[in-house]
């Protein structure tokens, strides 16, 4: 199974400030990384597919990059309701895999 | 819009048999991959599974002989079925559609709000 590793797992941040989140993988997905955000007894939302492309209805304070082994999601000037555990998903190989999940709390 | 609804037992004694459903509405069950993942309490993500209305399905090697997932297109709905659970399955389970490569890139676009099953006698 490809392993995904994010970081910071943890992550304190005051409203209005940049923040990025990282998620290495253990073999290549080309572009096939998803962010999901999910926030506390939701379900996780889609907020970037294919690595880079931002789904509908999403905020364009929210971008990702990488490709490869190495991506990156980035929300640039950080909301009220930004507050919330952010996972990356691989959908490169079977099975699916989600990282461990990196939560963004006020500083 | 697209809408998927989660049911089932909330409760299964160990050794048991779990079984949800999952109602999709606002689409039809005819292609995407629909997907299962779990959530135990305070912990990360864990992808079960799809099934397709083609009948191509995929499991978690994980979960895999414990596991069946259907599609029941007469009735828009999307079932799973874990066989022989412990407590180490007690989790949140969701349903989701997993998109195509030009809907989403293969990513889970709609969630269903999941539902809560705990494993104890």
């Amino acid at each position: 199974d490809i392993q995904l590793t994010q970081s910071p797992s943890f992550l304190s941040a005051s409203v209005g400030d940049r923040v990025s989140i990282t998620c290495r993988a253990s073999q290549g997905l080309g572009s096939y990384l998803a962010w999901y955000q999910q926030k506390p007894g939701k379900a996780p939302q889609l907020l970037i597919y294919l690595a880079s492309t931002l789904q509908s209805g999403v905020p364009s304070r929210f971008s990702g990059s990488g490709s490869g082994t190495e991506f990156t999601l980035t929300i640039s000037s950080l909301q009220p309701e930004d507050f919330a555990i952010y996972y990356c998903q691989q959908v490169n190989t079977y099975p699916r895999t989600f990282g461990q999940g990196t939560k963004v709390e006020i500083k | 819009q697209v809408q998927l609804q989660e049911s089932g037992p909330g409760l299964v004694k160990p050794s048991g048999t779990l079984s949800l459903t999952c109602h999709v509405s606002g689409d039809s069950i005819s292609n995407y991959y629909w997907t299962w993942i779990r959530q135990p309490p305070g912990k990360e993500l864990e992808w079960i599974g799809y099934a397709h209305y083609s009948g191509i399905s995929n499991y978690n090697p994980s979960l895999k002989s414990r596991l069946t997932l259907s599609i029941d297109r007469s009735k828009n709905q999307l079932s799973l079925n874990l066989r022989s659970v412990t407590a180490a399955d007690t989790a949140m389970y969701y349903c989701a559609r997993g998109g195509t490569f030009d809907t989403s890139g293969y990513s889970l676009d709609y969630w269903g709000q999941g539902t809560l099953v705990t494993v104890s006698a």
